[in-house]
């Protein structure tokens, strides 16, 4: 299996702020990364596929970067509509896991 | 407009098998476009893939549930279904179906899930 870590588990954060969230593959995983967003009792969101590319409909603050084994989550002015959990997947074989995942609150 | 939406019983006794079905509207899961399925969430943890479907039938398990995963379709009612048997504690989470592109086995629409606690 491919282990999914992110970091850091937990990030305290103002509005406004610049913030980054790190996701590591044991191995190699091309760009095969996906990225969501989840926010208490809902289901996760889905941000960000190939590492780097923004599913329709979500905010241009959200950016995605990396390759291999080390993948980054950049959210350039955090808004109050941000502050959820964030996971990040890799999809380049089976069993398609998950990273455990980083909760982003308020400072 | 895409939407996914499970149901099942809500409590599973050990030993037992869980029983899901997910009823999708707005797209056909005939379409070779997708992929179909199932995530689930142990309660305060993270996400775990469980397994997919396609249009033909064709499956995929995750290999630590495979053993006790059957994902089926059911293509006149627009319906996937989960079985997962021989149930623990351990299998206590809330279960989402979520559809994904076909080639890419991620996840844009989900359904709102649902908790199935596995308790005597």
């Amino acid at each position: 299996d491919i282990q999914m870590t992110q970091s850091p588990s937990t990030l305290s954060a103002s509005i406004g702020d610049r913030v980054t969230i790190t996701c590591r593959a044991s191995q190699s995983i091309s760009s095969w990364l996906a990225w969501y967003q989840q926010k208490p009792g809902k289901a996760p969101k889905l941000l960000i596929y190939k590492a780097s590319s923004l599913e329709s409909g979500v905010p241009s603050r959200f950016s995605g970067s990396g390759s291999e084994t080390e993948f980054t989550l950049t959210i350039s002015s955090l808004q109050p509509d941000d502050f959820a959990t964030y996971y990040c997947q890799q999809y380049n074989s089976n069993s398609y896991t998950f990273g455990q995942g980083t909760k982003l609150e308020i400072k | 407009q895409v939407q996914l939406q499970e149901s099942g019983p809500g409590l599973v006794k050990p030993s037992q098998t869980l029983s899901l079905t997910c009823t999708v509207s707005g797209v056909s899961i005939s379409s070779g476009d997708y992929y179909w399925s199932w995530i689930r969430q142990p309660p305060g943890k993270g996400l775990e893939w469980i397994g997919f479907i396609y249009y033909s039938g064709s499956t995929d398990y995750n290999p630590s549930l495979r053993s006790r995963v059957t994902v089926s379709l059911d293509k006149s009612k627009n319906q996937f279904s989960l079985k997962l048997n021989s149930v623990t504690a351990a299998d206590t989470a809330v279960y989402y179906c979520a559809r994904g592109p076909s080639g890419a086995v991620l996840f844009d629409y989900w359904g709102q899930g649902t908790l199935v606690p596995v308790s005597s």
